[in-house]
């Protein structure tokens, strides 16, 4: 039971470059999320999706784009990348909007 | 001020002695609780949720929630060294969940 599943785990981008992480889940869950960590700031959530075809804004959204492929997939996606967006990225998806089941994460940073 | 407030730690406990850890938050809305731990190096787990005022025992666990003074805290008894992590308190208030910085604990043997 893979659960989900992150890739890459680790990328090093240089400034304006454009890169997609992956997420994938196969637990049948409806909501997925991004979030982003950094020291000293906590989980900080990206954006997210209650449902197939649906994503909303969450609490740092710009320099970021989204898509919910289907069910199982939520791919985030770095257009322009900045330094400011050197962190660990988590994906995570939920059966109920309350228990989160987090990816191994994707450590980026941009230089 | 923020929404979900923790002590960043690090936080020194002796091996079998109870570990405290607190968690306060601003949204007197807010209706579950949450505490997850996060070994250095992976992603958080969830090991506690909380929905009513008092305390919920899960083994080695226990979580307490006191809503009228927006304050839910976690205790680990008999604490190993396998529990030196960083624990996250995360809350549900207006369907979003937030996540506090996390306090890292240490178990000394």
């Amino acid at each position: 039971n893979a659960g989900v599943t992150q890739t890459p785990k680790f990328q090093v981008l240089k400034t304006g470059q454009s890169m997609t992480l992956q997420c994938a889940q196969d637990m049948n869950h409806n909501s997925m999320y991004w979030y982003r960590q950094d020291p000293g700031m906590g989980l900080r959530l990206i954006y997210y999706s209650a449902s197939e075809g649906t994503t909303d804004k969450g609490e740092v959204p710009n320099g970021y784009n989204v898509s919910r492929l289907n069910k199982r997939e939520f791919s985030l996606r770095l257009e322009s990348a900045a330094p400011s967006q050197t962190s660990v990225y988590f994906c995570a998806s939920s059966p109920n909007n309350e228990k989160l089941f987090f990816g191994s994460g994707t450590q980026l940073s941009v230089l | 001020q923020k929404e979900v407030e923790q002590n960043s730690g690090p936080l020194s406990v002796p091996e079998g002695a109870i570990a405290s850890l607190n968690c306060t938050y601003s949204d007197r809305v807010s209706q579950s609780f949450f505490w997850y731990r996060q070994y250095s190096g992976k992603s958080p787990e969830l090991i506690m949720s909380i929905y009513s005022n008092g305390d919920k025992e899960d083994g080695r666990f226990t979580a307490q929630l006191n809503k009228a003074s927006q304050y839910v805290s976690l205790l680990i008894r008999d604490s190993q060294p396998s529990d030196s992590a960083t624990y996250l308190c995360a809350v549900m208030g207006n369907e979003k969940l937030t996540f506090g910085t996390g306090t890292r604990l240490t178990i000394i043997p």
